[in-house]
C-alpha cells in the first residue's frame, strides 16, 4: 500500500498567519491527491482534489501544489474558522489510503 | 440537496456481526462510485472500500477483506456494509462518502465531495 506522510503533526498558528503543511507518497502518484478538512464531531470536507483543484465553495486562501510524491497544502492568511485537522488522500491506487493528519491549533 | 445518512451502527461483542447502510437522496446514486471510510475514536482517517456504479467493482482495505462486503442497491438508492467477524479494532465511526469524478484537461480526478454524519459501530464484551 502507498503511505502517506503528513507533516507536521500538529502547529500553533494565529489568525493571519500562512500556514503549509505536506504530504509524501511513499511512491509517485502523478497528481491524484486531494486535501480534506476536518472539525471535531463533523464528517470531512473536501478542499482540493488533483493535487491542484479548488473544490466549489472552498474559499481561495485554500491552494494545493506539488505531483509525484510531494504535495502542500497552503492557507494564505488563516482564518478562524481554519483551526481543524487536515488530511492528505491518495486515489491513485488501491487501497486509498489517507495522511496521518496535520492539526492545526489556535497560538 | 445532496444528503447521505448513515444507520445500522450500534455495540456488538466480539465475532459479531454488523450490517450499516447509507441511504442517498439528491442526486443519482447509479452514477457515482461510493466508498466508506471510518475513523477509531481519537485517530485518523481510514478508507475501508468502495464500489462502482453498477456494482461490478468493489476494493478493500487489507484489514477488512474476507470479512466486510460493500454493496448498494441503485433502485434504492442505498450503500450497505456487511461486517463479519468484527474485532475491537473496527470500532470506529464509519462514513459513506460519494466519489465525484471531475473532467480535467483530459483526464479525470476524483474527490470524496459528499458525506454523511457516520454511525458509531462499538466493539466490546
Amino acid at each position: 500500500a502507498i503511505q502517506m506522510t503528513q507533516s507536521p503533526s500538529s502547529l500553533s498558528a494565529s489568525v493571519g498567519d500562512r500556514v503549509t503543511i505536506t504530504c509524501r507518497a511513499s511512491q509517485g502518484i502523478r497528481n491524484d491527491l486531494g486535501w480534506y478538512q476536518q472539525k471535531p464531531g463533523k464528517a470531512p470536507k473536501v478542499l482540493i482534489y488533483g493535487g491542484t483543484n479548488l473544490q466549489s465553495g472552498v474559499p481561495s486562501r485554500f491552494s494545493g501544489s506539488g505531483s509525484g510524491t510531494d504535495f502542500t497544502l497552503t492557507i494564505s492568511s488563516l482564518q478562524p474558522e481554519d483551526f481543524a485537522t487536515y488530511y492528505c488522500l491518495q486515489d491513485y491506487d488501491y487501497p486509498r489510503t489517507f495522511g496521518q493528519g496535520t492539526k492545526v491549533e489556535i497560538k | 440537496e445532496v444528503q447521505l445518512v448513515e444507520s445500522g451502527g450500534g455495540l456488538v461483542q466480539p465475532g459479531g456481526s454488523l450490517r450499516l447502510s447509507c441511504a442517498a437522496s439528491g442526486f443519482t446514486f447509479s452514477s457515482y462510485w461510493m466508498n466508506w471510510v471510518r475513523q477509531a475514536p481519537g485517530k485518523g482517517l481510514e478508507w475501508v472500500a468502495n464500489i462502482k456504479e453498477d456494482g461490478s467493482k468493489k476494493y478493500y482495505v487489507d484489514s477488512v477483506k474476507g470479512r466486510f462486503t460493500i454493496s448498494r442497491d441503485n433502485a434504492e438508492s442505498s450503500l450497505y456494509l456487511q461486517m463479519n467477524g468484527l474485532g475491537v479494532e473496527d470500532t470506529a465511526v464509519y462514513y459513506c462518502a460519494r466519489d465525484s469524478s471531475h473532467l480535467i484537461w483530459g483526464k479525470y480526478l476524483d474527490s470524496f465531495d459528499y458525506w454523511g454524519q457516520g454511525t458509531l459501530v462499538t466493539v466490546s464484551s
